[in-house]
């Protein structure tokens, strides 16, 4: 059983949709990051939380530490947001889901 | 700006020959680790690092070397590459510094024939 798992695996949306991608974790977290990668690209960290909310622009990323759940939401969706989503958590050491590929149709 | 460095990028290796992957932070973060990516798959952690001269082994070091001499660097080897080794190679760091986030080089895309 993976540490940490996200769904869906895959999403298609059209452009202007809201989006929601989730992440459940079966271990002890002091934080937990939301990672972006787009196709053949580097990963970039957008999200660090340990608790509540955080929102930069059209992301919003929420996170209950007792039901051990996260959620990143993307409002108003558009095509350049096409790229995989990693969910992350980090404790002694850091554990990966395998990611959701959303790709936003125009 | 600050962050990670690494390279190659791109790297064609033959079965049995060896190469280093490089990686530099200039964050001061004590934490550095090394994952592949397989096509499809999660973040695997091959090797991490704690601070200089500390490593340890992750979930698939065979086949990998590292070394920490300076908090800067923390080169990946490869020794007698494999096919199996064919993969994207990732490095990153992590410290308290910077709101704690995970920064990545670029990537390395390696391919053994």
């Amino acid at each position: 059983k993976n540490e940490v798992e996200q769904s869906p695996q895959n999403l298609t949306a059209q452009e202007g949709e809201f989006i929601t991608i989730n992440c459940s974790y079966s271990v002890g977290i002091s934080a937990l990051h939301w990672l972006q990668q787009h196709p053949g690209g580097g990963i970039v960290s957008l999200f660090m939380l340990s608790s509540g909310k955080k929102k930069h622009g059209r992301l919003i990323a929420t996170i209950n530490i007792q039901e051990k759940h996260s959620s990143l939401h993307i409002t108003a969706s558009h095509p350049r947001d096409s790229a995989v989503y990693i969910c992350a958590v980090s404790g002694n050491q850091f554990y990966f889901g395998t990611g959701t590929s959303l790709t936003v149709i125009p | 700006n600050a962050g990670v460095t690494q390279t190659p990028k791109f790297r064609i290796l033959k079965i049995g020959q060896s190469m280093t992957l490089q990686c530099t932070q200039d964050m001061n973060h004590n934490y550095m680790y090394w994952y592949r990516q397989d096509p499809g798959m999660g973040l695997k952690l091959i090797y991490y690092s704690v601070g200089a001269g500390i490593t340890d082994k992750g979930e698939v070091p065979n086949g990998y070397n590292v070394s920490r001499s300076t908090t800067e660097d923390f080169p990946l080897r490869l020794e007698l590459a494999a096919p199996s080794q064919t993969s994207v190679y990732f490095c990153a760091s992590w410290g308290v510094q910077l709101a704690g986030e995970l920064f990545f080089g670029e990537g390395s895309r390696l391919t053994v024939l």
